[in-house]
């Protein structure tokens, strides 16, 4: 079955540390999205890349990093410049295009120790 | 400025009830999305529309392009509809990246 993978589920980062959290698909998707869920607030948009080794910041893309080296992967790394890192992220993908529906992956988790 | 708001927050029904979710938005859009997302956290696009009507199974979405509002229906809701309903509009002015509205979230009671 075609679809996203997130992992980890569930995240834990301390201090100073940077974290990376993986995101997968074999829809043979061009667009990869990574979004910031808060308790109360929308999605948020922090990276999106639309093609291999090219990627646009999203509206809070302070603090986090992305890599687009393979049409599959779309990793996610939180670094310790991110002050308040804990939320739930979401990773999606998408036929370029618009008015293409964007497919979700589970989510990560992300926790301060 | 493009935004997106939901209405209600929170809302509970007995399982069989008609259920109305609303979402409005500021300016012109291209396409409007309905995502549901399980307690679990995943998503799943419900449906997208930029016109009338659309329909999947005891599912119902409207969009009104002059009032900028649509409606997602549950027709005889049943407790596995207990979820996260979340709308998001792809803007005119900006059709790189939607933008999402806070959610509306159900609890369907047996």
């Amino acid at each position: 079955d075609g679809g996203i993978t997130q992992s980890p589920k569930y995240l834990f980062r301390k201090e100073g540390q940077n974290v990376t959290l993986s995101c997968e698909q074999n829809l043979n998707h061009d667009a990869m999205y990574w979004y910031r869920q808060d308790p109360g607030q929308g999605l948020r948009l922090i990276y999106y890349s639309q093609i291999v080794n090219d990627f646009q910041k999203g509206d809070i893309a302070e603090g986090y990093s992305v890599s687009r080296e393979k049409k599959e992967s779309f990793p996610l790394t939180v670094t310790s410049a991110q002050k308040n890192p804990t939320a739930f992220y979401l990773c999606a993908s998408s036929i370029i295009g618009r008015d293409q529906p964007q497919h979700f992956g589970d989510g990560t988790r992300l926790s301060i120790l | 400025k493009n935004e997106v708001e939901q209405s209600p927050q929170n809302l509970t029904a007995q399982e069989g009830e008609f259920i109305t979710i609303n979402c409005s938005y500021s300016v012109g859009i291209s396409a409007l999305h309905w995502l549901q997302q399980h307690p679990g956290g995943g998503i799943v696009s419900l449906f997208m529309l930029s016109s009338g009507k659309k329909k999947h199974g005891r599912l119902i979405a409207t969009i009104n392009i002059q009032e900028k509002h649509s409606s997602l229906h549950i027709t005889a809701s049943h407790p596995r509809d207990s979820a996260v309903y979340i709308c998001a509009a792809l803007f005119l002015t900006n059709t790189d990246k939607l933008i999402f509205g806070t959610g509306t979230r159900l609890q369907v009671f047996p």
